[in-house]
């Protein structure tokens, strides 16, 4: 069964440095690999998501995320980040068997 | 559409009571998914349906939890009798087709047991 590695708990960082959330995965075979941001006290919402093509995916609020194979990582980046983009961050896998496996999440904190 | 609506938003409750938590998917989508949040735990998957059938509810931790979905627009997940180790966010999300699309998650059911 697939898995998913969020490597840091907590990332802070100041207003229009760039960021980088890391993700890894396990599996065995072909995966689909999904950003979720998750604002205080809200449901969780899609930023973006790699299901096959282009290695580099482009999400909404200027995030892009990179699919790597042989690293089997899916790292969420943005190059400036604003102050609302404090939120926790969750990558998630999926094998396509209809069922999905978040990580841990990382709580990206943006100082001013 | 309004997107997933969970009821109710909060839910303090004593021990031993049963509690009822309440979702409506979008309409349309073929899968609902509850999901609990907890700071040690993570978001963790309970139990998920396909039109309207549950597939997987081995994420359920025991037979004090439930869940039911007697129609495309309404899912219930039950717990009887609450425990404090309970106290949790509890999420529904509903995606269209196939899971591996964009799921919309609902803004949650904070639980309170105490």
């Amino acid at each position: 069964a697939q898995s998913v590695t969020q490597l840091d708990s907590q990332v802070p960082v100041f207003e229009e440095a760039p960021v980088e959330l890391r993700c890894n995965y396990s599996s065995s075979v072909s995966v689909y690999l999904f950003w979720y941001v998750q604002y205080p006290n809200q449901g969780l919402q899609l930023l973006l998501k790699y299901l096959s093509g282009s290695t580099l995916v482009k999400g909404i609020n200027g995030f892009e995320a990179e699919f790597n194979k042989s690293q089997t990582s899916f790292h969420l980046r943005k190059p400036s980040v604003h102050i609302s983009d404090t939120a926790e961050y969750f990558c998630a896998v999926s094998e396509g068997n209809n069922d999905m496996r978040f990580g841990a999440g990382t709580r990206l904190t943006v100082k001013p | 559409d309004a997107g997933v609506i969970q009821s109710p938003r909060h839910e303090v409750t004593e021990m031993g009571q049963e509690v009822t938590l309440r979702c409506k998917p979008i309409s349309g989508h073929d899968y609902l998914f509850w999901y609990r949040q907890t700071m040690m735990r993570g978001l963790e998957l309970l139990i998920y349906f396909n039109n309207n059938v549950p597939i997987d509810d081995s994420g359920m931790p025991e037979d004090r939890f439930s869940a039911k979905m007697p129609n495309a627009s309404f899912s219930t997940l039950k717990i009887q009798p609450s425990e404090p180790r309970d106290s949790a966010v509890y999420f529904c999300a509903s995606s269209l087709i196939r899971w591996n699309t964009e799921a919309f998650f609902g803004q949650g059911t904070r639980l309170t047991v105490v």
